[in-house]
């Protein structure tokens, strides 16, 4: 079990450049999430998945789309990169909805846009 | 609202000492749950524990111990001998509601902890 895995491990854009981070899950969880984590700062709820088709936004969902077609795989699209999208990227994953529910995080992306 | 705060910014403590990080929450929901996550250097989250809001009775696994009081709203973490090892970022977190769609979690700013040898 890998759990979950994200791609690329670190990058720079340049202002306006766009690109896809990718976040994959092997536990068969439902629910899948988005977050960022600024400097200094806990994580931030971006957007989050209910299953394969459902997706609804976060408390910090500006600038970013998502989509979810399978169950494994809930990538976030950066479409006009902007120096405030600076930060790190976690993706997670929890078996149901309800609130007990442990989620469990992949290692992160670092995104830099400068 | 929802809010969790961690008001300690960073403490740095020598190996051997016990070490105590608070978290403190708001929430007007009866039901809910409270996590601690750790994110040491090489950056990924994991899971330490989750404490539900009717079951105040302290944890202990090994030299980490949970002490959660709903009378304060704290849920405090202590590290009993610390070591070296034990330096990271420690997150507290709540998630609210029998049901909470989407079962979002509410963090708190995180406590950097450093433990010299």
């Amino acid at each position: 079990n890998a759990g979950v895995t994200q791609t690329p491990k670190f990058r720079i854009l340049k202002i306006g450049q766009s690109m896809t981070l990718q976040c994959t899950q092997d536990m068969n969880h439902n629910y899948m999430y988005w977050y960022r984590q600024d400097p200094g700062m806990g994580l931030k709820l971006i957007y989050y998945s209910v299953g394969a088709g459902i997706t609804d936004k976060g408390e910090v969902p500006n600038g970013y789309n998502v989509s979810r077609s399978t169950t494994e795989d809930f990538p976030l699209r950066l479409e006009l990169a902007a120096p405030s999208q600076t930060s790190v990227y976690f993706c997670a994953s929890s078996l149901d909805k309800w609130a007990q529910e442990t989620q469990y995080f992949g290692p992160g992306t670092r995104l830099l846009v400068l | 609202a929802q809010k969790v705060t961690q008001a300690q910014t960073e403490i740095s403590v020598v190996e051997k000492e016990d070490v105590t990080l608070d978290c403190v929450y708001e929430t007007r929901d009866t039901t809910y749950y409270l996590f601690w996550y750790k994110q040491p250097p090489s950056g990924e989250l994991v899971f330490l524990i989750r404490r539900n809001s009717f079951d105040e009775q302290n944890e202990i696994s090994g030299r980490y111990s949970w002490n959660f009081q709903k009378s304060t709203s704290s849920f405090n973490f202590t590290i009993t001998a610390s070591q070296v090892v034990d330096s990271a970022v420690y997150f507290c977190a709540l998630s609210e509601g029998l049901y909470n769609q989407g079962g979002k979690l509410i963090f708190g700013q995180g406590t950097e902890l450093s433990v010299k040898p």
